[in-house]
Formats: C-alpha cells, structure tokens, sequence
C-alpha cells in the first residue's frame, strides 16, 4: 500500500524566512498531492495542491513542487508569519475502485517566530 | 455549499464503555466518507472509509467499526472503549474530485 513519509517533524523560522516541508511517496501510480494546514483543535484545511501531470504550482506565498521521478513533493512557504504558525500534512492520493484513498504524512509543526 | 458536522466536539468516557460518534455532510449525495484517527502529537491515521450505503472499509484491526446507515451519515461506534482508543477523531468527504472536506474533530478522552 502507499506510505507517505514527511520531514521535518518540527520547524522554526524567524518571520519572514522560507520555510520548506518535504515528502516522499512510495506508490508510483499515486496522482494527486495535496497540502493541509491544522490549526490547534480544529480538523485540516486544504491549503494547496498538485496534480502528477503538474511540476509546479503557485499560490501567492504558498508553492509545491513535484518530482514523479524521484517520488517526492515539496511544501515551500515564503514570506512566513506568525499566523503560518501550524502542523502541516502532506497526502499523497491513488483512486481505488469508486474511491480516493488519502494517505498522509506524519506532520510537521511549523513555528514562525515574531 | 457542502458542509460536514461532526459530533460531540469533545468527549470522556470510562474504559469499558461504549462510544458513538456521528458525521454528517450537507450539500452533496454520494460522498465517499472516511474516519481519521490523531494521536497526539502524531499524524492521521485512516481507519474506515466508505464509498456507499452499508459499504465499510477497514483499514487496521481495531476496536472500533463503522456504520454508514444513509447516503450522508457515518458513525463510529465501539462497544467496549480502551484505554488506547483516545485521540482526535476526524471523519472527512470527498466527491468526484479528490480534494478532502474534514470536520472539526473530536476529541475523545478514556478514563
């Protein structure tokens, strides 16, 4: 089965630093890649995501990055602030039958210190 | 819209007791619906999914199962809760695309 691995599991940048968030697949046929923000308490908020025919996507200070080959896809916040302050998920996806599967990373807390 | 309702937000409950928790999606028919588990500190973990009426999916051996007695409604329920069954319980949707739609959790205490 697919198993998503992320890292790091914890992060602190000044504001205003990049932050990057990295994740490797192990299901070749996964396609679809997206990015979740969970705030304390409450249930994860899609932030962005990446379709497997797409290298690149951009989203003001929120990009990703995918490499089919090498079976990893990467989270790049620029810019940070305090409100980026967050643990967050990345998932990696195949269709199964009439379904979609979502497989998540482990998670990582980002700190963005004022 | 399509809105998800998750309840209760929080509960605590005696080792040895039973638990039903209830997930609802507005706004769509034939959503494929799924229970996530949170550990603290730690990532999601899938332990149900279902992609119709009385169609359950089970992802780990548990001591938990999950009922899906309409198009819009999941439950999941144990008999006999144990200690090891706390953490933050999200159900979530998806529809024809794969983008998933989560509740606000709940967070399940076992005493």
């Amino acid at each position: 089965g697919e198993n998503v691995e992320q890292h790091p599991s914890t992060l602190s940048v000044q504001e205003g630093d990049s932050a990057v968030i990295k994740c490797t697949y192990s299901d070749s046929a996964s396609n679809y890649f997206p990015w979740y923000k969970q705030e304390l308490g409450k249930g994860p908020q899609l932030i962005i995501d990446i379709r497997s025919n797409v290298g690149e996507k951009k989203d003001q200070r929120i990009a990703v990055t995918l490499n089919k080959t090498a079976k990893h896809f990467s989270l790049h916040i620029t810019e940070t602030q305090p409100e980026d302050s967050a643990v967050y998920f990345c998932a990696a996806t195949r269709r199964m039958d009439s379904s979609y599967k979502l497989i998540f990373g482990s998670g990582t807390r980002l700190l963005v210190r004022p | 819209s399509q809105t998800i309702h998750q309840w209760p937000a929080t509960l605590v409950q005696p080792v040895g007791s039973p638990l039903s928790l209830e997930c609802t999606v507005e706004g769509t028919s034939n959503p494929n619906l799924y229970w996530y588990r949170q550990a603290a500190g730690r990532g999601l973990q899938l332990l149900f999914y279902s992609v119709g009426i009385g169609q359950i999916s089970s992802e780990v051996p548990q001591n938990l199962s999950a009922s899906r007695p309409q198009d819009r409604q999941f439950i999941l329920s144990s008999k006999k809760l144990l200690l090891s069954d706390s953490g933050f319980y999200l159900c979530a949707w998806t529809g024809d695309y794969t983008e998933a739609f989560f509740g606000q959790g709940t967070r399940l205490t076992v005493v």
